[in-house]
C-alpha cells in the first residue's frame, strides 16, 4: 500500500538556522498538507497546497515558513530562521486522486525537529 | 474559529470493557469526521471515519456515531485489548480542507 514518506526522521538545529523538511506524498494525490505537533499536544494545521499554490495557511505559518513542490514528487517545508518554539514533530499529509477528491488524508511518519 | 472539543483527556478501562470518547465541533459546514490513533512517536493512523450523510458506522470492534444537529460525534471501542492503548484524536474537516483535531484522549487498557 502506498505511503507518505518524510525525511529526515530527526533534525537538530541551532536557533536562527534554516531547515528544510522533505515529504514525498502518495503519487496521484493532488492535495498536500503540513501539520505540526508539539510534544504532548494536539496536531495543528500549518498549510495546505493545491495546484502549485497555497490554498490556506494558519496563523502559525508566518513569514518564516514556506512550502514548495520543486518537482513532481517532493513537497518541502522550509523554516527560514528557526526559533526554540519551532521544536515539534512535523507531519506531511496528502489526499485526493485526480477527478475524485477525497477527504481522507494520509500522514507521513513525521520529522522531529529540535531547535537548540 | 473552527474548534473541536474532545473528552475525556485520559481514560482507563479494564481489558474487555468498552471505551467511549466524545467530541463536539463548531463549524456546521464540517462534513467529514475522521478518528486517528497515535502510538508514542508514531504518525496518526486513520482507524475509522464518518461522513455527514451517515449517522453511524461500524468496523469490527470500533464504531462511530454522528449527531449533526447537536454537532456531536463519538468513538466506541468494544472488547478492549492491550493493543488499543494509545492516544486517540477526533477531527473534523470539509472536503479537501484542513483537518481540525481535538486535543486527544490517552486510552489506557488495564490488565
Amino acid at each position: 500500500e502506498p505511503e507518505v514518506t518524510q525525511t529526515p526522521s530527526h533534525q537538530v538545529t541551532q536557533m536562527g538556522q534554516e531547515v528544510i523538511l522533505r515529504c514525498v506524498p502518495i503519487s496521484n494525490h493532488l492535495y498536500f498538507y503540513w501539520y505540526r505537533q508539539i510534544l504532548g499536544q494536539k496536531v495543528e494545521f500549518l498549510v495546505s497546497f493545491y495546484n502549485n499554490e497555497i490554498s490556506e495557511k494558519s496563523e502559525i505559518f508566518d513569514d518564516q515558513f514556506s512550502v514548495e513542490r520543486p518537482d513532481g514528487s517532493n513537497f518541502t517545508l522550509k523554516i527560514r530562521s528557526t526559533k526554540l518554539e519551532d521544536s515539534a514533530m512535523y507531519f506531511c499529509a496528502s489526499s485526493g486522486d485526480r477527478g475524485r477528491p477525497q477527504e481522507t488524508q494520509y500522514f507521513g511518519p513525521g520529522t522531529r525537529l529540535l531547535v537548540l | 474559529g473552527e474548534n473541536v472539543e474532545q473528552h475525556p483527556s485520559t481514560l482507563s478501562v479494564q481489558e474487555g470493557d468498552s471505551a467511549v470518547i466524545k467530541c463536539t465541533y463548531s463549524d456546521s459546514a464540517s462534513n467529514y469526521f475522521p478518528w486517528y490513533k497515535q502510538e508514542l512517536g508514531k504518525r496518526p493512523q486513520l482507524i475509522i471515519d464518518i461522513r455527514s450523510n451517515v449517522g453511524e458506522k461500524k468496523d469490527q470492534r470500533i464504531a462511530v456515531t454522528l449527531n449533526k444537529t447537536a454537532k456531536h460525534f463519538s468513538l466506541h471501542i468494544t472488547e478492549t485489548q492491550p493493543e488499543d492503548s494509545a492516544v486517540y484524536f477526533c477531527a473534523a474537516s470539509k472536503r479537501d480542507d484542513k483537518i481540525i483535531f481535538g486535543k486527544g484522549t490517552r486510552l489506557h487498557i488495564l490488565p
